[in-house]
């Protein structure tokens, strides 16, 4: 079966430092794709980034970068010297190109990362 | 580009009285999702449509969730008649075709239910 799991469900940090949100997803597909999301008060979720399964190269994108290990199934985020702005609920998901190759995304629970000044 | 439309942003109801939510997707996306996102939880998807038809509708409460997107473009989900377990947000999401693109969202209708 498919799941998305974010053990962690919310993160303090002071402004500067650096944070991890964990991901953890199980899927029988060997093509699959993985997304995060960002989730701020105001409510719609905004995409961050997508991952196929046969690309497990590290990305960075400014202050954000993301692991992605299929060997311990996990695509873990990272924010580099966080700021206040970046206060929000963050998504981990999945979506399966065979069992369900309709684009339907399963989310995990969420983290929500509290960024104090 | 306008995003993901959807209204109203907020909505109040007593149990057993229905509701009707509106979404327009982003112009020329032909994949539209309803997703369901209970406080503390991450969005389940309710319906998915390509163009005007369903393409899975497995997890939609069908004795009191319907959903319509009649020209292939906006789309109504309705409850009738709801209950205190229906509070939540109500997600809209576009994409340009089903697969593996992931989905742009709308803002939300946050319904509760007294």
């Amino acid at each position: 079966a498919q799941k998305v799991t974010q053990a962690q469900t919310e993160i303090s940090v002071v402004e500067k430092e650096d944070v991890t949100l964990d991901c953890v997803y199980e899927t029988r597909d060997t093509t699959y794709y993985l997304f995060w999301y960002k989730q701020p008060p105001s409510g719609e979720l905004v995409f961050l980034i997508r991952r196929n399964s046969f690309d497990e190269q590290n990305e960075i994108s400014g202050r954000y970068s993301w692991n992605f290990q299929k060997s311990t199934s996990s695509f873990n985020f990272t924010i580099t010297a966080s700021q206040v702005v970046d206060s929000a609920v963050y998504f981990c998901a999945l979506s399966e190109a065979v069992t369900s190759n309709t684009g339907k995304l399963i989310f995990g629970q969420g983290t929500t990362l509290q960024v104090k000044p | 580009e306008a995003g993901v439309a959807q209204s109203p942003r907020y909505k109040i109801i007593e149990k057993r009285q229905s509701v009707a939510f509106w979404c327009n997707p982003i112009s020329g996306h032909a994949t539209l999702y309803w997703y369901q996102q209970i406080l503390g939880q991450g969005p389940k998807l309710l319906i998915q449509f390509q163009n005007n038809g369903v393409v899975d509708d497995s997890q939609l409460p069908k004795d009191r969730f319907s959903a319509e997107r009649l020209k292939g473009v906006d789309s109504t989900l309705k409850i009738q008649p709801a209950k205190l377990e229906d509070s939540a947000v109500y997600l809209c999401a576009s994409s340009p075709r089903p697969g593996t693109l992931g989905a742009f969202f709308g803002q939300g209708t946050r319904l509760t239910v007294v």
